[in-house]
């Protein structure tokens, strides 16, 4: 099946700093990505959705002068997280949509990366 | 409100015993009903996938149920072993005009124990 990796699995940096997460896909073309933020015991919240050659589609209440998405080929999506601070530790999970799928909703998700901030 | 709720919370059950967890949505216009298991630091992983049409779908030791009337789905896992132990988060894919959106649940907290 799709495979779909993270990089760094987890990452921990200083207050005001900037931290890049990475995700591929491996061997399919992705012609959307997410990116989602999961806190501890609570849901996958979807923060942005990009499609592969386009700007990123924020949903509301995230700064996307904050996290910036840059989906620069069909098989990689990266993450920036600027000036980060504590509050913006969290699981960071990517997801992608492949050419192809038929079926509504299919995603495969990343393993995922664990940001702390200090 | 497109919402969908998970029960129980959490979950503690004996190695070898069986469980069921609940989700109930309200989610419409309905596309499918997924199940994903997430181990402890590490993305989702489908279980299952049911459309409108299908009542139960089975994938090893799990069981779906899903009763689109009442909007209700169910896992049932048999005779869990310790790998179980992860937490399950039921997704209903929303459909519209928009496109499509997942809906997820908070997800139970499943512990298998010795």
């Amino acid at each position: 099946g799709a495979v779909v990796s993270q990089h760094p699995s987890w990452v921990i940096c200083k207050s005001g700093t900037s931290v890049k997460i990475e995700c591929r896909s491996l061997d399919f073309q992705a012609t959307t990505m997410f990116w989602y933020r999961q806190f501890p015991k609570q849901s996958l919240m979807l923060m942005a959705t990009s499609n592969e050659g386009s700007k990123a589609t924020y949903e509301q209440g995230v700064e996307k002068d904050k996290f910036l998405i840059n989906h620069a080929s069909l098989t990689l999506s990266t993450l920036t997280v600027t000036s980060a601070h504590p509050e913006d530790s969290s699981f960071y999970i990517c997801s992608a949509r492949f050419r192809g799928t038929s079926v509504p909703g299919t995603q495969y998700f990343g393993p995922g990366t664990r940001l702390t901030v200090l | 409100k497109n919402q969908v709720e998970q029960s129980p919370q959490s979950l503690i059950i004996l190695e070898g015993k069986n469980c069921t967890l609940q989700c109930n949505y309200t989610v419409s216009p309905f596309s499918n009903l997924r199940w994903y298991k997430q181990d402890t630091g590490r993305g989702p992983v489908s279980l299952t996938i049911m459309t409108f049409s299908e009542n139960t779908k089975s994938n090893g030791r799990y069981t779906a149920t899903l009763d689109a009337d009442t909007k209700q789905s169910s896992l049932h896992i048999t005779a869990s072993q310790l790998s179980d132990s992860a937490s399950y988060i039921c997704v209903v894919t929303l459909a519209n005009q928009a496109g499509t959106a997942l809906i997820f649940g908070k997800g139970t907290t499943l512990s298998v124990s010795s």
